[in-house]
């Protein structure tokens, strides 16, 4: 069936430092992908997403790539601060819907001081 | 302007009980959808509503789970008789077009079922 691998689950990374997450998904129609950031006691808030007919989105300090032909994309955040640790997910769409998401398991980030 | 709100944000009942779970969606959204994440996997799927109407249940997992939006404003979800495998966060979701995009969350209601 469709699926949204996402890793890692968890990401230690020194304040400043860049941290990469990664998704790969099996359905090679699909043409939207999100990420979302999930704060402690917070709902998952949408921070950035891209569509199949881009290989790269930015937004200050996030960007998310695309490679269509691999099948994956990557959430990547630069010089990471304190405000940046949370549970971030990407989700892709499935075939038979236009509204449903298939959501990766989720990467927990840790920002060390 | 008021985000997705649900309550209770915790919940913890014994097997066998009934929890209702609600859900005021931000104003205007016709769109309401209910997710379940069970502690390290992925968010699931439940339901989707379009106004008081179910568009789908696909992902409902039994028919111990009931969905509800009477009036196509708040919507409540109950679990009767509740087990074990229901506890997880229980999140809502609204948007305004019925597609996959821009989904704005609630928090969530943590269900506990011991």
């Amino acid at each position: 069936g469709e699926n949204v691998e996402q890793h890692p689950s968890t990401l230690s990374v020194q304040e400043g430092d860049s941290a990469v997450i990664k998704c790969t998904y099996s359905d090679s129609a699909s043409n939207y992908f999100p990420w979302y950031k999930q704060e402690l006691g917070k709902g998952p808030q949408l921070i950035i997403d891209i569509r199949s007919n881009v290989g790269e989105k930015k937004d200050q300090r996030i960007a998310v790539t695309l490679n269509k032909t691999a099948k994956h994309f990557s959430l990547h955040i630069t010089e990471t601060q304190p405000e940046d640790s949370a549970v971030y997910f990407c989700a892709a769409p499935t075939r038979d819907s236009n509204y449903q998401l298939i959501w990766g398991a989720g990467t927990k980030l840790i920002i060390k001081p | 302007e008021a985000g997705v709100t649900q309550f209770p944000s915790h919940s913890v009942i014994e097997k066998g009980q009934t929890v209702t779970l609600r859900c005021d969606p931000i104003s205007g959204h016709d769109n309401l959808y209910w997710y379940r994440r069970v502690m390290g996997k992925e968010i699931k799927f439940l339901l989707h509503f379009v106004k008081e109407s179910k568009q789908d249940e696909s992902g409902m997992p039994n028919n111990r789970f009931l969905a509800e939006r009477t009036g196509g404003t708040y919507s409540t979800l109950k679990v009767q008789p509740a087990e074990l495998e229901d506890s997880g966060v229980y999140f809502c979701a609204s948007s305004l077009s019925g597609t996959n995009e821009k989904l704005f969350f609630g928090s969530g209601t943590q269900l506990s079922v011991l």
